[in-house]
């Protein structure tokens, strides 16, 4: 069965102290992997679209990789305005996208 | 303007109730989804829908009924609501299997 795990569940820093998030898949076959941030209250918000292995996509701060089993989010001096969840999904080449349980990230001041 | 709406953004009602979600998206994508989000926060998918065909059901009971009157509307009918129902739901859209976007959600909440 297809799976997408997330880790770790929450993930608690001070500003500026890099970190990664981890997302592993186990699927039948990867189309993509995606990287969404939800904030309180709101909708998921793309972030990142990844491929295939060694491809990496960045923006501002974050920095996300792929290999053929894993993806991280690399997030760099964070500041508390990255504090949300980050949402790992993966579609398999149908119209399903399988979420993760997602990271809360806390950025402390 | 807003990419994806849904109204209402909260719902309360009484269990056997039943009710209707609204979604729109003017972003002219084919493809639209209805999630539900539950007090864990786990997204899962329930409704794909292509170009107003219906691709994935996943394993929803026959009360939920979407409806799909063109491309940009796909909406969500729920009946004999019961308390397990009460959860997030998000309506989503994109182009082919690309970046979906999502909308503001619909806090359901059964008494």
């Amino acid at each position: 069965e297809d799976q997408v795990t997330q880790s770790p569940e929450a993930l608690r820093l001070q500003e500026g102290e890099s970190s990664s998030l981890n997302c592993s898949y186990t699927v039948s076959g990867l189309r993509g992997l995606f990287w969404y941030r939800q904030d309180p209250g709101k909708g998921p918000e793309f972030l990142f679209t990844l491929y295939s292995a060694g491809e990496e996509k960045e923006k501002e701060r974050l920095k996300a990789t792929l290999t053929k089993k894993e993806s991280f989010l690399h997030i760099t001096a964070p500041k508390p305005e990255d504090s949300a969840t980050y949402l790992c999904a993966v579609n398999t080449g149908g119209f399903k996208t399988i979420f993760g349980a997602g990271t809360r990230l806390f950025v402390k001041a | 303007d807003t990419a994806v709406s849904q109204t209402p953004k909260y719902l309360v009602t009484q269990m056997g109730n039943d009710k209707s979600i609204k979604c729109e998206q003017n972003l002219g994508h084919d493809t639209m989804y209805w999630y539900k989000q539950d007090s864990k926060k786990f997204l899962k998918i329930m409704f794909s829908y292509n170009n107003k065909e219906l691709i994935i059901n996943e394993t929803v009971p026959n009360r939920f009924s979407p409806k799909s009157p063109d491309k940009a509307h796909l909406n969500l009918h729920i009946n004999s609501l019961e308390l397990g129902d009460s959860a997030v739901y998000f309506c989503a859209s994109s182009q082919d299997l690309d970046k979906q976007f999502f909308g503001p959600g619909t806090r359901l909440t059964v008494l």
